[in-house]
Order: C-alpha cells, then sequence, then structure tokens
C-alpha cells in the first residue's frame, strides 16, 4: 500500500516568489492535515480536511497561506510572496478519518533566501 | 503552550529496553495520550497510544500512572534503528478539534 506522497521535496526560493505544494493521502483517507515544521522544532498544524471541507484552518499563518482540497483526494499548500520566516519542512498527513491515527508523507523542505 | 513535559534527550545501547518518560500533569479526562516518533527528514511515525490503561503494540509498551498525570514509552532491546525524536503528545476528542500538538520531544540516541 502506498503511502502519503509529497512533491516537490525540496524548494528554494526568493523572498516575494510564491510556491505549491502538493500531497496525495493514502487512498481511503477522507481526512487530510497541512503541517509546518521549523529546524528542531516539532511540527505544527496549519489547516486540516474532511474531504472537501475545511475544518480548522485558524493556525494558517496569513492570508499569504492557502490550502485547498477540490476533490477531497490531493491537496495543495500554496504560499504567496514567501518570506525567510517561512523556512521550514512542510508536512502532509492523512488519516480514516478524525481522531484514527495520522500517516504523515516525507515532507517538502523550503528554504526562502 | 505545550501540554507534555519530556526530556531534550536520553542516550542507550542496542539491546538494552528504554524507558521515555512524559509528564503531562494538566491532562483533561478527554485527552489521549499519543507517541510519534521522528527521523531526519522523514515524517512522524506512529508508535501508540492510549487513554488510561497501559498498551502494548509491535513497537513499544505505554505505561500510564493511575492518576494520568505521566506516561512512559517503554523500548525493548533498541536497535540503531529507534534512534529518533520521540513525541508525547496529548490529542483530544472533541468534534473539531483533532489538533496533534507537537513539542520538541526527546532525541533518542543508540550507542552500538
Amino acid at each position: 500500500e502506498a503511502g502519503v506522497t509529497q512533491s516537490p521535496r525540496y524548494a528554494v526560493l526568493q523572498e516575494g516568489q510564491a510556491v505549491s505544494f502538493w500531497c496525495d493521502p493514502i487512498s481511503g483517507h477522507d481526512t487530510l492535515y497541512w503541517y509546518q515544521q521549523p529546524r528542531d522544532q516539532g511540527p505544527q498544524l496549519l489547516v486540516y480536511f474532511r474531504d472537501e471541507a475545511v475544518i480548522d484552518n485558524s493556525q494558517l499563518p496569513s492570508d499569504r497561506f492557502s490550502a485547498v482540497r477540490p476533490k477531497g483526494t490531493n491537496s495543495t499548500l500554496k504560499i504567496q510572496s514567501a518570506k525567510q520566516g517561512d523556512t521550514a519542512t512542510y508536512l502532509c498527513a492523512s488519516s480514516f478519518g478524525l481522531f484514527y491515527e495520522q500517516y504523515f508523507g516525507p515532507g517538502t523542505r523550503l528554504t526562502v533566501l | 503552550d505545550a501540554k507534555t513535559t519530556q526530556p531534550d534527550s536520553m542516550e542507550s545501547t542496542e539491546g538494552e529496553t528504554v524507558h521515555l518518560p512524559c509528564s503531562h500533569a494538566t491532562i483533561s479526562g478527554n485527552e489521549y495520550i499519543y507517541w510519534y516518533r521522528q527521523v531526519p527528514l522523514q515524517g512522524p511515525e506512529y508508535v501508540t497510544h492510549g487513554l488510561q490503561q497501559n498498551t502494548t503494540n509491535s513497537m513499544a509498551f505505554l505505561a500510564i500512572a493511575s492518576d494520568r498525570k505521566s506516561s512512559t514509552l517503554i523500548l525493548p532491546h533498541v536497535s540503531l534503528r529507534d534512534a529518533a525524536v520521540y513525541h508525547c503528545i496529548l490529542r483530544v476528542n472533541t468534534e473539531g478539534a483533532d489538533r496533534l500538538t507537537f513539542g520538541k520531544g526527546t532525541q533518542l540516541i543508540i550507542q552500538p
């Protein structure tokens, strides 16, 4: 069974550029989570979906961050006008439903210069 | 505002049994105790979880204090592959509030 896949694995940007991260959850998992993990810290939840609906996006840092999951399967997290403070690993996780175990992808390591 | 306290690091030797402590003095009755572990360049991996009773699976044994204010993850016969950051997390079971709040965790170092 394939795990959670993410792309790209790495991204390097200049400040002000935009970037998108893509996540393909485990087949059959209706709940999808995006986390931000700065270097030497634990992951922090940004947003999560059940099917295509946003359940909680209150932790998205600012209007520069947006996330969609239009068909309730794959998801995209986008950062408009990236800043150096956005440098982190962005992790996607999926689960069979709320409160089930979350399975994480390998993450996308973003560096903003 | 992490609700759990863990040592920054612990060290052990291959073949030994490791006890990873976690303090959660303000745990609520509806909060589950979850453990995840993470190695560099990978996402966290689920280890185990419990509410009140001790639990065991192929990876670890979770011992929960009777007052639920602390727990210990026990890893038997560790190998080099068990070297990771181990996160102790409280997860509330409330509709619309499914959130894993990670702290820095405990860096487990395994010597050959």
